[in-house]
């Protein structure tokens, strides 16, 4: 069974200040996808990052950089210098290595970027 | 030049009713899927077909019915509306590889907001 915890029901942050989300995730699979997704008050799904099981490497993208550690079963993420747009619903997803391919997803971190 | 989009992007239907939502991919994927977000934002996967062939059934009311007829279209089919179907049903596909180590993220469409009155 796959589980993802998002603890943060809601953050609240002027802009410009950063914006850190956790996720906890719980899986059986030794090999493993973990990605984030921005909802935006119009509603769509945005695809935001993505890290495999075996590259703990935390990398930075633009004001967008996450900190993967399998010790501690963590996948967070920063949003850096935060603006009013980032403001939304961000979701944690993992996906197990199996033949069924489902994103099992967190209930989601609300966003509010006050100016 | 939309990847994934679905129609009708909202749905105003009485109990009861029969319905269908659309969903057209132009990426070349082979798998889509049907999730389910609920009025609290909770997502949970429904379907997945992969090549047309159906890989994942969730514990889904017979009531919904998914059907592929190629690779970049997946509809799902309601009969019998009940209000508690009311949600944002949201189409997705993605390329499934076989080597290891490949993401196979999932690309969303906008959503299908459906209100059962």
């Amino acid at each position: 069974a796959q589980k993802v915890t998002q603890a943060q029901t809601e953050i609240s942050v002027v802009e410009k200040e950063d914006v850190t989300l956790d996720c906890v995730y719980e899986t059986r699979d030794t090999t493993y996808y973990l990605f984030w997704y921005k909802q935006p008050p119009s509603g769509e799904l945005v695809f935001l990052i993505r890290r495999n099981s075996f590259d703990e490497q935390n990398e930075i993208s633009g004001r967008y950089s996450w900190n993967f550690q399998k010790s501690t079963s963590s996948f967070n993420f920063t949003i850096t210098a935060s603006q009013v747009v980032d403001s939304a619903v961000y979701f944690c997803a993992l996906r197990g290595y199996s033949n069924d391919y489902k994103l099992s997803f967190g209930a989601g971190t609300t966003v509010t970027v006050r100016a | 030049d939309t990847a994934v989009s679905q129609t009708p992007k909202y749905l105003v239907t009485q109990m009861g009713n029969d319905k269908s939502i659309k969903c057209e991919q132009n990426l070349g994927h082979d798998t889509m899927y049907w999730y389910k977000q609920d009025s609290k934002k909770f997502l949970k996967i429904m379907f997945s077909y992969n090549n047309k062939e159906l890989i994942i059934n969730e514990t889904v009311p017979n009531r919904f019915s998914p059907k592929s007829p190629d690779k970049a279209h997946l509809n799902l089919h309601i009969n019998s509306l009940e209000l508690g179907d009311s949600a944002v049903y949201f189409c997705a596909s993605s390329q499934v590889g076989s080597e290891y180590g490949t993401y196979n993220e999932q690309f969303f469409g906008p959503g299908t907001r459906l209100t059962v009155l």
